[in-house]
């Protein structure tokens, strides 16, 4: 079975700088997409970013990257200039690429920004 | 486009009671997620509908629960002889899948369920 694992419970970053939530994961699949989800205070989960493990290149989204390490299974999230609305669980996810379409989340990381 | 609605936002019921709660996906999604989020904890798989057939159950869907998906459009998720340890927030998520191909989860807002 696939597991995702959060490291990090609490993270806090100042305000317009950079931080990095951890992830990894488990699996025996070689084809699979990995993805983080933000989900804010009392509001709905949405997609930050996705990433197809086929893909050397780690994915961009504006002031969001990851850190794809398919071999050491690791699946970081990069938010540079972190904004007073970036303050949310953000969950790292695993799904297959075939077959089972259900998505395998970690544990979730709180977000802080401090002004 | 709506986006994925969920109803009832929040409901308190008391042990032993049944309750059915309902997703609405957005329009042309064919796939249907039911996931489950305890305090502090990522979301859990639940059940999957791609139209009207339900293709996979997760073993934490114990006999109290059944979910729906008539004529493939909206779900409801009924759990029966509710337990204090089913207090927790129900997720609806909707997806376009085509064959080869699969699209991303849109989420709705949960139901938040408590049982005294």
């Amino acid at each position: 079975a696939q597991t995702v694992t959060q490291s990090q419970p609490e993270m806090s970053v100042q305000e317009a700088e950079t931080v990095t939530l951890s992830c990894t994961y488990d699996t025996s699949e070689s084809d699979y997409y990995l993805f983080w989800y933000k989900q804010p205070p009392s509001r709905q989960m949405i997609l930050v970013i996705r990433q197809e493990a086929y893909k050397q290149q780690n994915a961009t989204e504006n002031r969001f990257s990851v850190n794809f390490q398919k071999a050491a299974k690791s699946f970081s999230l990069k938010i540079s200039d972190s904004q007073l609305g970036d303050a949310a669980m953000y969950f790292c996810a695993y799904r297959r690429m075939a077959g089972a379409q259900k998505l395998v989340f970690g544990q979730g990381t709180r977000l802080t920004i401090n002004p | 486009d709506t986006g994925v609605s969920q109803d009832p936002r929040h409901k308190i019921t008391k042990r032993g009671q049944n309750v059915t709660f309902r997703c609405d996906p957005i329009s042309e999604h064919n796939r249907l997620y039911w996931y489950r989020q305890t305090l502090g904890q990522g979301p859990e798989f639940l059940t999957y509908f791609q139209n009207e057939a339900q293709l996979e159950k997760s073993r934490l869907l114990s006999d109290r629960f059944s979910a729906e998906r008539p004529k493939g459009s909206f779900s409801t998720l009924e759990i029966q002889r509710t337990e204090q340890g089913d207090s927790a927030m129900y997720l609806c998520a909707s997806s376009l899948g085509l064959a080869g191909e699969s699209y991303e989860q849109y989420f709705g807002p949960g139901t938040r369920l408590t049982v005294t």
